[in-house]
């Protein structure tokens, strides 16, 4: 039940944009975006709870496509900052309650 | 506001030896959640709390981990006996509602390392 994400990896040059895609196998209501730089804790990027929805934090976005129970996570114009890496987490209407996290995505920004 | 505080934030052990964990949530938030995150991997839930009863420990392995929070605040994890694949970070978060619908706020976590 754990979401796949893809790539698996990605290496940017600053200013460049890309795009992390994370699909789940199970109907979702929710999906979480979270960054984890080396060594420290997952920081929460955003939320989105509806399908078809869409948000902006910066110059980072997302989607969440209910129907096809996939969320993508844009970051456009990227920053040495932006490097780490991204997660997608799930709750999914099957389990109640239940949160998973994704299988990340390493993303590195270099000058 | 105080963020998530973990404790200790590295151990070392033996193998088949006990461990604890502490964590303390931010002040006021409902649901607190252990994750285990093995070197290369994504946080995997172990258990979650609404208050002081669980919610979720579908993936805890529960003939060796425990966990409890009493009176809806401050959590402890134990790992008894502890094997060599335990050795990964373990992650407290904790949010204001119901966790699929509320921002995690995560912890520094405690690095385990088995023997």
């Amino acid at each position: 039940q754990q979401p796949v994400q893809s790539p698996q990896a990605v290496i940017l040059r600053e200013g460049e944009d890309a795009v992390i895609n994370c699909s789940s196998s199970k109907a979702l209501y929710s999906v979480h975006w979270y960054r984890q730089k080396h060594g420290e804790a997952p920081v929460f990027l955003m939320i989105l709870l509806k399908g078809g929805e869409q948000k902006g934090h910066e110059k980072i976005s997302a989607s969440f496509n209910e129907k096809k129970q996939q969320s993508s996570l844009y970051l456009t114009a990227s920053q040495l900052s932006y490097s780490g890496t991204y997660f997608c987490g799930t709750g999914t209407y099957n389990t109640g309650n239940q949160f998973y996290f994704g299988t990340g995505t390493s993303l590195t920004v270099i000058p | 506001e105080a963020g998530v505080a973990q404790s200790p934030r590295y151990k070392i052990i033996e193998k088949r030896q006990s461990v604890a964990f502490w964590c303390n949530p931010i002040s006021g938030h409902a649901t607190l959640y252990w994750y285990q995150q093995i070197l290369g991997q994504g946080p995997k839930l172990l258990i979650q709390f609404q208050n002081n009863g669980v919610v979720d420990d579908s993936q805890l392995p529960k003939d060796r981990f425990s966990a409890e929070r009493l009176k809806g605040v401050d959590s402890t994890l134990k790992i008894q006996p502890a094997k060599l694949e335990d050795s990964a970070v373990y992650l407290c978060a904790s949010s204001l509602g119901q966790g699929t619908y509320n921002e995690q706020f995560f912890g520094p976590g405690t690095r385990l390392t088995v023997l």
